[in-house]
């Protein structure tokens, strides 16, 4: 088991360019989350997938962020037009949901983006 | 709306000295709570949870939280600080095995 992986790591980028994410889960997990970090702040959810289905979008999400788990496996978080009020950390997360209303989360080292 | 708060942004604590860091929730129905640690360039790492039964829970490296109803408090405690305990630590609710909130953190540094 090699725990939930991110990639890049870091990612540095001039305002108004796309980025892209990868967040690739714990394998036979069936939910995924994706948080932002802000610089001493707690995360805040954006939004999650189970399986391949998108079942709940933050409203910090705006048009300019999009997510997509296509195949139930990994997914990709999307940022078009990037503003510096998007430079934080993108962490992502995946659990096991079964019979039991509770489910713990497995963070990954998360995405450093930076937006010059 | 549920929340979550920790209202220390900073302690200080000296090696070998208890610690405490305090967390309050609001929220509809007692959600679960965990208290996860984050160092420098790191994911977050589950410190310890509550669900229900036992109001003093352990967890890992030497932590412990109490949940307290009447005061809506998760707070978490070690007896004996280790340098290696400088991080930043959150606590977190959750409501219906769903989203995680996230108190602002509190960062926890160690003097020799």
């Amino acid at each position: 088991d090699t725990g939930v992986s991110q990639d890049p790591r870091h990612k540095i980028t001039k305002r108004g360019q796309n980025v892209t994410f990868r967040c690739d889960p714990i394998s036979e997990h069936n939910r995924l989350y994706w948080y932002r970090q802000t610089l001493g702040q707690g995360p805040e959810f954006l939004t999650y997938f189970q399986n391949e289905a998108q079942l709940e979008k933050s409203r910090l999400l705006s048009d300019r962020f999009s997510a997509e788990r296509p195949k139930g496996s990994f997914s990709t978080l999307e940022i078009q037009r990037t503003e510096q009020g998007d430079s934080a950390m993108y962490l992502c997360a995946s659990s096991l949901v079964g019979g039991s209303a509770y489910n713990e989360q497995f963070f990954g080292p998360g995405t450093r983006l930076t937006v010059l | 709306a549920q929340s979550v708060t920790q209202p220390d942004i900073h302690i200080t604590v000296s090696e070998g000295a208890s610690l405490e860091l305090r967390c309050n929730y609001s929220y509809g129905a007692t959600p679960y709570l965990f208290w996860y640690v984050q160092s420098p360039g790191q994911g977050l790492q589950l410190l310890l949870k509550y669900f229900s039964g036992d109001t003093l829970v352990q967890g890992i490296k030497g932590f412990e939280a109490e949940f307290k109803r009447s005061q809506s408090s998760f707070n978490l405690r070690k007896p004996s600080v280790h340098w290696s305990d400088a991080a930043e630590y959150f606590c977190a609710g959750q409501a219906a095995g769903n989203k995680l909130t996230f108190g602002g953190g509190t960062r926890v540094l160690v003097k020799p």
